[in-house]
C-alpha cells in the first residue's frame, strides 16, 4: 500500500518570503499523480498543484511550484511571495495512475503567515 | 451546481443514533468519494462509486458504515448505532472519473457524537 509523509506538522513563513513544504511517499508504481491540496478553515480541500509521474519538468502554478524527485520519492511544494492568504492546512496526496478509486493523504503540515 | 455540496454542514448527534450524511456532487461526475478526517489528521478514504455501483467500499470502517448512490448523482453516507470514535468531518469528492481527473471536494460534514 502506498503512504504519503509529510515531516513538518507547523511550518512560519514572513509575509512576502519562500517557505517549502516537504513531502515523501512510497509505492512500488511506475506512474502515479500526486497533489497538494490546501484547507482553509471553511475545510473545503482546494487543489493547488498537481504532477503526473511520468512528466520530469516539475509543476508550477503561479506562485506555487513543486521539486519533484522520482527516485528519491519526494514531491516539495514551494510557495513564493508568501501571502497571508496562504495560512492554512497543506496536505500532500498520492493517487495511483491505475487505481483511480482513491487519493492517499499525508498527515498535513499547518502553515502560519506573519504579516 | 457548481460545486460539490453537503448537508448538513454540522450535525450533533447523541451516542446510539443513527445519521444520514448527503453529498450532491458536481453535475455530470461520474465518480463519487467519501472520505474521513478526524481531527489534525489527514483525510481517510471510505468508499468510492462509480455511477451507482460502489467499485471500492474497503474503507469503510465496520459494518454501521453505509453509503448508497441510487441514480448515480447525489449520495447519502449512512451511520448506524453512531459511537463518539465516530466524530469527524465527512468529506465527499466527487471527479468526471479516469484516473487523472482532478477530483473536487465539498465543505464537509462535521459530525459530533455526543
Amino acid at each position: 500500500a502506498q503512504t504519503v509523509t509529510q515531516s513538518q506538522p507547523e511550518m512560519s513563513v514572513q509575509e512576502a518570503e519562500t517557505v517549502t513544504l516537504s513531502c515523501t511517499y512510497d509505492t512500488s508504481e511506475s506512474d502515479y499523480y500526486l497533489f497538494w491540496y490546501k484547507q482553509p478553515p471553511s475545510r473545503q480541500m482546494i487543489l493547488v498543484i498537481r504532477q503526473e509521474a511520468y512528466k520530469q519538468q516539475n509543476a508550477t502554478e503561479n506562485r506555487f511550484s513543486v521539486n519533484f524527485q522520482k527516485a528519491a520519492k519526494s514531491f516539495s511544494l514551494k510557495i513564493s511571495d508568501s501571502q497571508l492568504g496562504d495560512a492554512a492546512m497543506y496536505f500532500c496526496a498520492y493517487r495511483s495512475a491505475w487505481i483511480s478509486n482513491m487519493l492517499t493523504f499525508g498527515g498535513g503540515t499547518r502553515l502560519m503567515v506573519k504579516p | 451546481g457548481a460545486g460539490v455540496s453537503q448537508t448538513p454542514s454540522n450535525k450533533v448527534t447523541e451516542k446510539g443514533k443513527y445519521v444520514e450524511l448527503r453529498c450532491d456532487p458536481i453535475s455530470g461526475h461520474t465518480a463519487l468519494y467519501w472520505y474521513r478526517q478526524s481531527l489534525g489528521q489527514g483525510p481517510e478514504f471510505l468508499i468510492y462509486f462509480q455511477g451507482t455501483g460502489a467499485a471500492d467500499d474497503s474503507g469503510l470502517p465496520n459494518d454501521r458504515f453505509f453509503a448508497v448512490r441510487p441514480e448515480g448523482s447525489v449520495s447519502t453516507l449512512k451511520i448506524q448505532r453512531t459511537e463518539r470514535g465516530d466524530s469527524a468531518v465527512y468529506l465527499c469528492a466527487s471527479s468526471p472519473g479516469g484516473s487523472g481527473n482532478t477530483i473536487y471536494f465539498g465543505e464537509g460534514s462535521w459530525l459530533t457524537v455526543v
